[in-house]
């Protein structure tokens, strides 16, 4: 999972196959974002789970958000290969607008 | 739509020199602006953040010396690499907010910068 000092981390899969990613935070964050950035672009909102939800789904994606254990997940249902990406999830205290982010987790999705 | 753009898109410069880099946001009001670097294989290190009427706030390892920021309307922002060296180089990333609490930050494409 992100976050820490740890490097980025990588998965390498098939397309169709589902993904699940891991995110745990160190401190109160009213919500979690998950970005994607493919190749030579800038990070994109993908999905936004705030910490009264503990659910949120965008199509083939999941947030789970658990405050009690401070961490996040994202999966990913029936990968595309165009699903390639780095994974980054950002949090921020209430009020504090400063989205912190976290190492990142590189997906690659094998057509 | 919201947009935000970033210009140049890449960048070289001799070692010692200066680089200004500059965000543009349209389609929304920027309240606020972040601006980032991100390394090699690294992420987002959050360098300052700007919001409208308030003073800049620095990271811990940034400096306004090192890295003047301008924020003169809600819809621009810049930011120089003063006497830019090799640990410097990376993808400047500019995150940018509307009002309110919890809202989306739109990114540029960010300015790759390469130092020589």
């Amino acid at each position: 999972s992100q976050w820490g000092e740890e490097n980025l981390q990588a998965l390498s899969i098939q397309e169709g196959e589902d993904v699940t990613m891991n995110c745990s935070y160190k401190t109160y964050t009213t919500v979690v974002q998950w970005y994607r950035q493919k190749s030579g672009k800038g990070p994109a909102l993908i999905i936004l789970i705030r910490s009264n939800e503990r659910e949120k789904r965008s199509g083939r994606l999941r947030a789970t958000l658990d405050t009690s254990s401070q961490s996040s997940s994202l999966s990913i249902t029936g990968t595309l290969a165009t699903d390639t990406a780095v994974y980054f999830c950002a949090t921020e205290a209430g009020g504090n607008y400063k989205p912190t982010f976290g190492k990142g987790t590189s997906l690659v999705v094998h057509p | 739509g919201a947009l935000v753009y970033q210009y140049p898109r890449r960048t070289i410069c001799k070692s010692g020199t200066s680089m200004r880099m500059e965000c543009q946001a349209v389609g929304f009001q920027a309240t606020s602006v972040a601006w980032y670097r991100q390394s090699p294989q690294k992420t987002f290190e959050l360098i300052a953040l700007s919001t409208v009427n308030s003073a800049i706030k620095y990271e811990q390892n940034f400096t306004q010396e090192k890295f003047p920021i301008s924020h003169p309307n809600l819809s621009f922002s810049s930011m120089t690499v003063l006497n830019a060296y090799l640990e410097d180089r990376g993808l400047y990333l500019c995150g940018a907010r509307g009002p309110g609490h919890n809202t989306e930050v739109f990114f540029g494409k960010g300015t790759r910068l390469t130092v020589v």
